[in-house]
């Protein structure tokens, strides 16, 4: 079943900080981001393995809320090279990911 | 590291005709390869699970006998559309799990597919 993603768009000024939730009915295994640009593959950002944990990446950062289902993206002082779709993926135990519909990131100088 | 590639990036082929893409992990071993199918602006729908030395596993909808997967080795899997049609035309794109890190998936840069 796929994750719900929200907002599906969001517009920042450089600086600016942005939340993206992605939520589950079903329990989660792992919570995979990624960030893809126009036209291109999606590349990895960050996994989390277990409820509770919390991972960063330069000035982007997750959360993994098992008892909720959720995890959320935070984007920190947003830089123009942030701006992309940005797709949740729950794992399963069988290592299948299942992607929700996206969230468009569009930074502005 | 963890770099996956594709091969073509772009193919336009006339209808009726077959057309094979195919996945490597460049410098990485992977036992499971995915392949996804994404239209514009849309998520990435996960077509079928390749694993090395085994059948692929197919997502229900996807028909077997049209899209084919080959999983020869620990680095290389082939997808062959075969009898495209117009509707077969998107973004393929194909991930890979390093042998003992199935939880991650390294995607290529997709292979976009027009079938005239």
């Amino acid at each position: 079943q796929q994750p719900v993603q929200s907002p599906q768009a969001v517009i920042l000024r450089e600086g600016e900080d942005a939340v993206i939730n992605c939520s589950s009915s079903k329990a989660l295994y792992s919570v995979h981001w990624y960030r893809q640009k126009h036209g291109e593959a999606p590349v990895f950002l960050m996994i989390l393995l277990k409820g509770g944990e919390q991972k960063g990446h330069d000035k982007i950062s997750a959360s993994f809320n098992e008892k909720k289902q959720q995890s959320s993206l935070y984007l920190t002082a947003s830089q123009l090279s942030y701006s992309g779709t940005y797709f949740c993926g729950l794992g399963s135990n069988d290592y299948k990911l299942s992607f929700g519909a996206g969230t468009t990131v569009t930074v502005r100088a | 590291g963890a770099v996956v590639s594709q091969h073509p990036s772009w193919v336009i082929c006339k209808s009726g005709t077959s057309v094979k893409i195919e996945c490597r992990s460049l410098d990485f071993q992977a036992t499971t390869m995915f392949w996804y199918r994404q239209f514009p602006k849309q998520s990435l729908m996960l077509m079928a699970t390749s694993n090395e030395g085994s059948k692929a596993t197919y997502e229900q909808g996807v028909e077997k006998d049209k899209f084919l997967i080959n999983h020869a080795s620990l680095t290389l899997s082939t997808l062959t559309v075969t009898s495209a049609h117009p509707e077969d035309s998107s973004f393929y794109i194909c991930s890979a799990s390093p042998t003992g890190f199935q939880e991650t998936q390294y995607f290529g840069p997709g292979t976009r597919l027009l079938v005239l």
